[in-house]
C-alpha cells in the first residue's frame, strides 16, 4: 500500500467554484502534515501546514481526520491563479521522519 | 535571501559518464534533502541529511551517493549514469527533521 494516494484528476472548475481535493495516509503514526502547490516545471512550494484542528489560510482550508487517516484540501472562490498541481505531504516516524508525497491532484481553474 | 540553489538547471549525460548535482540554502537550515521527480511516481527521496556530518539512505538511494560539504552545501553525485536515472531532481532543506521543507528549482536531468 502507498504510504500517500491522491486523487490525480483533473479536476476543472469555473472561476468562483469550491473545490475539495482529499488525500489519505498509510501510516497511523504520522504526525506532520502538509499541502504543496507544484505550478509546471516548477518546485513544490509549501501552501500550508495541517494542525490537528484544521486550519485556515485565507481561502484555503485544511483539515485533518486522524481516525480514516486522511487530510483535505478545500479552495473556496477559486482564481485563475490556482491552477497547479497540489500535493499531499505526511512523514513517516518509523523511517527517520521521512517525507512522503502523493502524485498530486491537478486543478484547472476555467473562465 | 536566494533560498535553496541548485546547479546545473540541465544537463544531458551518456550512459556511464559521472556528474555532480550541486545544492545550497542560505536559510541556515539544519536538514537537506535530494529528491527525484518521475511522472506519475511523486517526489520520493534519494538520501537526506538531519544535519551536518550525516547522511542517511532514502527510498531510493541505488546509483546514488552524497556529502555533506558543511551547513550549506549538500551534493548528490552518479558515478555511472544509467537511462533510470533520466528525471528532475530537487533539492530541500528545513529548520530540523519533520519540519515544512523548502525546495530548489530542480535539475532536469536526461541520460542516454
Amino acid at each position: 500500500r502507498k504510504e500517500v494516494e491522491q486523487d490525480p484528476g483533473p479536476f476543472n472548475v469555473p472561476e468562483g467554484a469550491t473545490v475539495a481535493f482529499n488525500c489519505t495516509y498509510s501510516n497511523s503514526a504520522s504526525q506532520s502534515f502538509f499541502w504543496y502547490r507544484q505550478d509546471c516545471r516548477k518546485e513544490p512550494k509549501l501552501l500550508m501546514s495541517v494542525y490537528s484542528s484544521g486550519n485556515e489560510d485565507g481561502r484555503f482550508t485544511a483539515q485533518l481526520n486522524r481516525a480514516s487517516q486522511y487530510i483535505s484540501l478545500l479552495i473556496r472562490d477559486s482564481k485563475l491563479s490556482d491552477s497547479a498541481t497540489y500535493l499531499c505531504v505526511v512523514n513517516n516516524p518509523n523511517t527517520g521522519n521521512q517525507f512522503y508525497f502523493g502524485t498530486g491532484t491537478s486543478l484547472t481553474v476555467i473562465p | 535571501n536566494a533560498g535553496v540553489t541548485q546547479t546545473p538547471k540541465f544537463q544531458v549525460l551518456k550512459t556511464g559518464q559521472s556528474m555532480t548535482l550541486q545544492c545550497a540554502q542560505d536559510m541556515n537550515h539544519n536538514s537537506m534533502y535530494w529528491y527525484r521527480q518521475d511522472p506519475g511516481m511523486g517526489l520520493r527521496l534519494i538520501y537526506y541529511s538531519a544535519s551536518e556530518g550525516t547522511t542517511d539512505k532514502g527510498e531510493v538511494p541505488n546509483g546514488y551517493n552524497v556529502s555533506r560539504l558543511n551547513k550549506r552545501e549538500f551534493s548528490l553525485r552518479l558515478e555511472s549514469a544509467a537511462p533510470s536515472q533520466t528525471s528532475v531532481y530537487f533539492c530541500a532543506s528545513s529548520h530540523r527533521e519533520g519540519n515544512e521543507q523548502f525546495f530548489g528549482p530542480g535539475t532536469r536531468l536526461t541520460v542516454l
